[in-house]
């Protein structure tokens, strides 16, 4: 596809449930960022992706959130025994490797956990 | 840890008026960037800067990035209603890609 691409756009879960969301990166892109957004705040780093590997996994709140990126292209934000505190809007975004680059957004997926 | 602190947090004004919203770290950045997001969107890159001192006009977007470059200004002149929207920084650390958003400036514009 010509953007990124999240999936799904809307996710309700009930508390204590797992939870995968999913990200299409740019064709090409090396890096693959994975943001938390709630309403009116600026995006929280959670982690990042160079290829296959997580550069940088400082952002994840705890143990019960996990990302991968088997295969350098798609990613899976993976959310176990979900709580409301997770309810909020999970941003990817993609970017060709190196500095002052533009990282390109997806629309989002809005969880919200009840 | 890095921290970009935006300011003001809310901003709202009437068409034709000039602002400026501010984003300030302790940390220092190899490079900052702006970005504008609509809701439902994802953030849209505005510009990037690079170098300390560096200005860079976009229209009626004027974009500064802090000589010790750990800091950044927005201005837009005579505010338009399109202007609404969330502004964004985002710095970028050395031999990193990793990018650090701050805390989000949400402007709105008056007809």
């Amino acid at each position: 596809g010509a953007g990124v691409s999240q999936t799904p756009s809307n996710k309700v879960t009930e508390k204590g449930k797992y939870v995968e969301l999913r990200c299409d990166p740019i064709s090409g892109h090396t890096a693959l960022y994975w943001y938390r957004q709630s309403l009116g705040q600026g995006p929280e780093f959670l982690i990042y992706f160079q290829g296959t590997g997580a550069a940088d996994d400082s952002g994840l709140p705890n143990d019960r959130f996990f990302a991968v990126r088997p295969e350098g292209s798609v990613s899976t934000l993976k959310i176990q025994r979900t709580e409301r505190g997770d309810s909020a809007v999970y941003l990817c975004a993609s970017s060709l490797m190196g500095e002052s680059t533009e990282a390109f957004f997806g629309q989002g997926t809005r969880l919200t956990v009840v | 840890t890095q921290l970009l602190e935006q300011s003001p947090q809310f901003l709202s004004i009437q068409e034709g008026e000039n602002l400026t919203v501010y984003c300030n770290s302790s940390s220092v950045f190899s490079s900052l960037q702006w970005y504008r997001q609509e809701p439902g969107e994802g953030p849209v890159l505005l510009v990037t800067v690079v170098t300390g001192g560096e200005v860079k006009k976009l229209k009626r977007l004027t974009f500064q990035f802090g000589d010790a470059r750990k800091d950044s200004s927005l201005h837009i002149t005579a505010a338009q209603p399109g202007d609404t929207g969330l502004y964004l920084c985002a710095g970028v650390g050395y031999n990193t890609d990793k990018l650090i958003f701050g805390t989000g400036t949400r402007l709105q514009v008056f007809p």
